[in-house]
């Protein structure tokens, strides 16, 4: 069964700069999380997608941070216009359904703005 | 709001000693609880995932512990080795497939 998949694994901008990550989850997977991490931190939930509706997206920074799931597989996250506190790892996870299922993570984004 | 809290942030046991991390959580109305397993630079590796209905969970030199109603988790890991060295990461499942973490606890393995 193929992992959650993340892209791209790095990437550096400067402050002021756009930036969207790709996240597809595991076939099947009706949730999807995007999660925000900042060194020595716990994962942020960013926003929580069941399908292609958002659960919950109350700690997005909606003046600057947006993401859809189109079609209610793939997702992207969007920053724009970074700022340096964004440096971070931004993690995707799914899961199969609600209830009590299992969470998998893809391997992460590390940003760094500059 | 679900509060979820690790201690100790951070420790260091020489190898063959057996480890004890311990999570707790404000909330008991949770689906389930996961111990994920994190590296430096890398995503989460889930190790363990115990359902609310049950007290605990196994896998291999891993066990994890479950008492709901005094809302804590502890992650055994016997006889350590330099190899699990990394961070550990647990979360709790709530209401509308919620999943909130807490920081972590950073061990170091000393050969």
């Amino acid at each position: 069964e193929a992992g959650v998949a993340q892209s791209p694994r790095y990437k550096i901008i400067e402050k002021r700069q756009s930036v969207a990550f790709w996240c597809n989850p595991i076939s099947g997977h009706a949730t999807l999380y995007w999660y925000q991490q900042i060194l020595g931190q716990g994962p942020k939930l960013l926003i929580q997608f069941q399908n292609n509706g958002v659960v919950d997206d109350s700690q997005l920074p909606k003046d600057r941070f947006s993401a859809e799931r189109l079609k209610g597989v793939d997702s992207t996250l969007k920053i724009q216009p970074a700022k340096l506190e964004d440096s971070a790892v931004y993690l995707c996870a799914s899961s199969l359904s609600r209830g009590s299922t299992e969470a998998f993570f893809g391997q992460g984004t590390r940003l760094t703005v500059v | 709001k679900q509060e979820v809290t690790q201690i100790p942030a951070a420790l260091s046991v020489p190898e063959g000693e057996n480890l004890v991390l311990n999570c707790s959580f404000t909330d008991s109305a949770i689906y389930n609880l996961q111990w994920f397993r994190q590296d430096p630079g890398k995503g989460l590796t889930s190790l363990l995932l115990i359902q609310s209905s049950q007290r605990e969970q196994t896998s291999g030199r891993l066990n994890a512990s479950l008492d709901k109603s005094s809302g804590r988790s502890t992650l055994y890991i016997a006889a350590s080795q330099p190899g699990d060295s990394a961070t550990y990461l647990c979360a709790v499942l709530r209401g509308n497939n919620r999943l909130a973490f807490g920081k972590g606890n950073q061990v170091v393995v000393i050969p």
